[in-house]
């Protein structure tokens, strides 16, 4: 049990668009999911908690505009990262909540060219 | 709030040797605290976790750690590891409030890479 889905594994991009990355809870339902990014070596810097049906808590430094997350149910919360540029380059990993444990997606490579 | 140290960046260790990845945790209320095991390009599983009761905690893969509130450490060990065990290992805190909930925001180390050489 508490399997969460992260989707797609990977992306590559041109710059300037916007990516979609969707984060799912497949066998329980999760008030709360939490967004993460990860730079290479380095450890994992939470970005933000999305809370569904409200908006989300972004952390220090987060641009809201540029990293929009949409909690629209219960087992879905989704990050577009809005007019891409190369340094937004990273892997980001989503978590969802079940009870005091976060479990997590698989994360999704994102690449901007 | 919360932070959390991991004193090796890196351990290297033969197969079928012991290990320990040290942690070591500061906070200003009562926490929960877990580790997580990353493999390449992969997201992160839970190894095991803390939450409250027994400071022996059991995980997977043979994996155990022990919650030490007056040291402020869980130090993560396994008496023989494999060369499957090679991988990036992350200790994190949350906080949890007088009720025993836990605030669910979590604060990661910085990460042990674990290498196990034939």
């Amino acid at each position: 049990g508490a399997v969460v889905s992260q989707h797609p594994s990977r992306v590559i991009c041109k710059s300037g668009t916007s990516v979609k990355i969707e984060c799912r809870s497949l066998d329980f339902q999760a008030t709360t999911m939490f967004w993460y990014r990860q730079f290479p070596k380095k450890s994992l810097m939470l970005m933000a908690t999305s809370n569904e049906g409200s908006k989300a808590t972004y952390e220090q430094g987060v641009e809201k505009d540029k990293f929009l997350i949409n909690h629209a149910s219960l087992t879905l919360s989704t990050l577009t990262v809005t007019s891409a540029h190369p340094e937004d380059s990273s892997f980001y990993i989503c978590s969802a909540s079940y009870g005091d444990i976060q479990y997590f997606g698989a994360g999704t490579r994102l690449s901007v060219l | 709030a919360q932070s959390v140290t991991q004193l090796d960046s890196q351990v290297p260790v033969f197969e079928e040797a012991p290990v320990e990845l040290r942690c070591n945790y500061s906070s200003s209320v009562s926490v929960y605290l877990f580790w997580y095991v990353q493999y390449p390009n992969q997201g992160l599983q839970l190894l095991l976790k803390y939450l409250s009761g027994s400071t022996l905690v059991k995980g997977i893969n043979g994996f155990e750690a022990e919650f030490n509130k007056s040291q402020t450490s869980f130090h993560l060990r396994k008496p023989s590891v494999h060369i499957s065990d090679t991988a990036e290992y992350f200790c994190a805190v949350s906080g949890a409030n007088a009720g025993g909930t836990s605030y669910g925001k979590l604060t990661f180390g910085q990460g042990t890479i674990l290498t196990v050489h034939p």
